[in-house]
């Protein structure tokens, strides 16, 4: 099964400052079709988790420009530019390349 | 409304049985494989299983193979998990999950999960 590895697992950041959490994968993600299926996922208390981003670095409706993705092969990155108390939660990046489909371990971000 | 809803979740002895149920509406069901994604208090997401539209190709995880078995009824819109020979450390939410073709500013790979369900293994 592809591992998912994600750094860092706790991450405290000051409203305003930008954060960024690393996926990486123990094999490349990169399907036969030429397509890389790296979905992030955001997890607020008490909820189902919500995706944010598809295919590395595609924004799903509704979500913040202030969230990006990016990242190639097995290498990838969740940037928020500016942090804002809502994104509060846990983040996390999953492959939809290989079966079965895994998840990262979580990032929890909090406000300092 | 496109949504998931998941039932069955409950609290059963070790070793107990139980059968959980995820009922889809607002889109064509038989159109996307379907998944299985659970998470025990306090932790973070685990993949579960698998199944095609049609049912024919399923994936279990290691830890519940030959306990758990993912199944689906195209004509009820529902896709099941029947657990069996709990162990406590298959408590948790368990959540359904839809996939589809991810192609340009289309994708349905899980992009809609439902509420959850609970299931609690305990004496």
């Amino acid at each position: 099964d592809v591992v998912m590895t994600q750094s860092p697992l706790s991450l405290p950041v000051t409203l305003g400052q930008p954060a960024s959490i690393s996926c990486r994968s123990s094999q490349s993600l990169v399907h036969s079709d030429r397509n890389t299926y790296l979905n992030w996922f955001q997890q607020r208390p008490g909820q189902s988790p919500r995706r944010l981003i598809y295919r590395v670095s595609n924004r799903d409706s509704g979500v913040p420009d202030r969230f990006s993705g990016s990242g190639s092969g097995s290498d990838f990155t969740l940037k928020i530019s500016r942090v804002e108390a809502e994104d509060v939660g846990v983040y996390y990046c999953m492959q939809g390349t290989h079966w079965p489909r895994t998840f990262g371990q979580g990032t929890k971000v909090e406000i300092k | 409304e496109v949504q998931l809803v998941e039932s069955g979740g409950d609290l059963v002895q070790p070793g107990g049985s139980l059968r959980l149920s995820c009922v889809a509406s607002g889109f064509t069901f038989s159109d996307f494989a379907m998944h299985w994604v659970r998470q025990a208090p306090g932790k973070g997401l685990e993949y579960v299983s698998g199944i095609s539209t049609k049912g024919d190709t399923t994936h279990h995880v290691n830890s519940v193979k030959g306990r758990f078995t993912i199944s689906r009824d195209n004509f009820k819109d529902t896709l099941y998990l029947q657990m069996g020979s709990l162990r406590p450390e298959d408590t948790a939410l368990y959540y359904c999950a839809r996939e589809s073709h991810c192609r340009g500013t289309s994708c349905y790979l899980f992009d809609l999960w439902g509420q959850g369900t609970l299931v609690t293994v305990s004496s």
